[in-house]
């Protein structure tokens, strides 16, 4: 059966440090994966997507970047964080028979 | 504008008592519906999907509703139980690209013993 891992589940960083969330995928093949941003009882914000290794797509603007360096693994970064950055992380990946998405346990992240 | 909206933004319901969520969208072209629940600080999970030619589909005491003419769904619950205090997501899928999944931003069900 396929699984998802998100680490760390939580993390507070000052502002203008360097951030790493990383997400990985098993008992899957080429799946699509997803970072979501969901702020304080709003919905949830698509900020990147990948359809393969090293194939990232950028939906909004912004501080953040990521990276698919494996087939099954995708990461969130930023060099500098900001106190705007922080909200609950989501990482997902996509099942292409029946298209749901199936998302990690969460990343809680505090800028201060 | 492809947008979903979904009412109430908050709820609170007596243990044992029913209660119906709404989802409105306006999403284009249609492929699917779906309704995630999402307890505190964890991820969402699945709970039903509607295809556009499907009008009900229950999963134990959830039973979710699609009219695609109206574009409207709803999701009913029945005799509430504790565990069912989350967050209810309505997530519309288009025919397109792998990033087209439209979220609403949920309604918050608080049930109370």
């Amino acid at each position: 059966s396929q699984t998802i891992h998100q680490w760390p589940a939580t993390l507070v960083q000052p502002v203008g440090s360097p951030l790493s969330l990383e997400c990985t995928v098993e008992g899957t093949s080429n799946p699509n994966l997803y970072w979501y941003r969901q702020a304080a009882g709003r919905g949830l914000q698509l900020l990147f997507y990948s359809v393969g290794i090293g194939q990232i797509s950028s939906e909004v603007p912004q501080n953040l970047s990521a990276s698919r360096p494996q087939d099954r693994q995708f990461i969130l970064s930023s060099k500098k964080l900001l106190l705007s950055d922080s909200g609950f992380y989501l990482c997902a990946w996509r099942g292409q028979e029946t298209g749901e998405l199936f998302f990690g346990e969460g990343s809680r992240l505090t800028v201060l | 504008k492809n947008q979903v909206e979904q009412s109430p933004q908050s709820l609170i319901i007596l243990e044992g008592k029913n209660c119906t969520l709404q989802c409105n969208y306006t999403v284009s072209p249609f492929s699917n519906l779906r309704w995630y629940k999402q307890d505190t600080g964890r991820g969402p999970v699945s709970l039903t999907i509607m295809t556009f030619s499907e009008n009900t589909k229950s999963n134990g005491r959830y039973t979710a509703t699609l009219d695609a003419d109206t574009k409207q769904s709803s999701l009913h619950i029945t005799a509430s139980q504790l565990s069912d205090s989350a967050s209810y997501i309505c997530v519309v899928s288009r025919y397109s690209s792998a990033s087209k999944i439209i979220f609403g931003s949920g309604t918050r069900l608080s049930i109370r013993p």
